[in-house]
């Protein structure tokens, strides 16, 4: 079945820094989507990317659909305490299923 | 908006009862509806997604007769875990969709069930 790399799987950061995250497959999806999830709640859509070569930013958030549409990343720029969670990338395929990536978990470095 | 609900929050259950968990689309016609569970430090699995009107797809190794899933209408979905053991303990998560052409799903806050 289809599958996404994603990583890095952990980060810590210090605050102020910038993060960039990737998720790559050998298989060609129509849709990058990026998701936050706080402990004990639900994933939140954060950027939703359609078109291949697409680079899109949601304030401090910047994701591109990788050209060959097999990958994307997601920068976060200046980051601050409430960026802490686990951010997962999810492929669309033909059939509208959303394959999800294992997940990166960001970290505040105290 | 885009706004989805899941009740209860958290349950605990004694082994062999059944727990009822019910998602809502609270500002937008959900077309589907997904079923998701989430093992600690773990990304999401799907178990299986719902139309509405129509019988759930249950994904390879998901028991149908076990996780009951109703999409009655096109604000509500129900998952049904039957006579649940403590391996069912988990975080159970929905997501709908708006659009059978959408490939955005909004999720709920989860419930997390404990069978005791």
């Amino acid at each position: 079945g289809q599958q996404l790399n994603q990583s890095p799987q952990s980060m810590f950061i210090q605050e102020g820094e910038d993060v960039s995250m990737n998720c790559t497959s050998s298989s060609i999806f129509n849709t990058w989507l990026w998701y936050k999830q706080d402990p004990g709640e639900g994933p939140v859509l954060l950027i939703a990317l359609y078109k291949a070569g697409e680079l899109t930013s949601n304030g401090r958030l910047t994701a591109q659909f990788g050209i060959t549409r097999k990958d994307s990343f997601l920068n976060i720029s200046a980051s601050i305490p409430s960026d802490v969670g686990i951010y997962f990338c999810a492929g669309g395929n033909s059939n509208y299923q959303l394959i999800w990536g294992a997940g990166t978990k960001l970290i505040i470095k105290p | 908006g885009a706004v989805v609900s899941q009740h209860p929050s958290w349950v605990i259950c004694k082994s062999g009862t059944s727990v009822k968990i019910e998602c809502r689309s609270l500002d937008f016609q959900a077309t589907t509806m997904f079923w998701y569970r989430q093992f600690p430090k773990q990304s999401l699995m799907l178990m299986a997604t719902s139309n509405e009107g129509s019988k759930a797809t249950y994904e390879q190794g998901v028991e149908k007769d076990k996780f009951l899933i109703n999409h009655a209408s096109l604000t509500l979905s129900t998952l049904t875990v039957t006579s649940a053991h403590p391996e069912d303990s988990s975080f159970y998560i929905c997501s709908a969709q708006g659009g059978l052409a959408d490939y955005e799903q909004y999720f709920g806050p989860g419930t997390r069930l404990t069978v005791t």
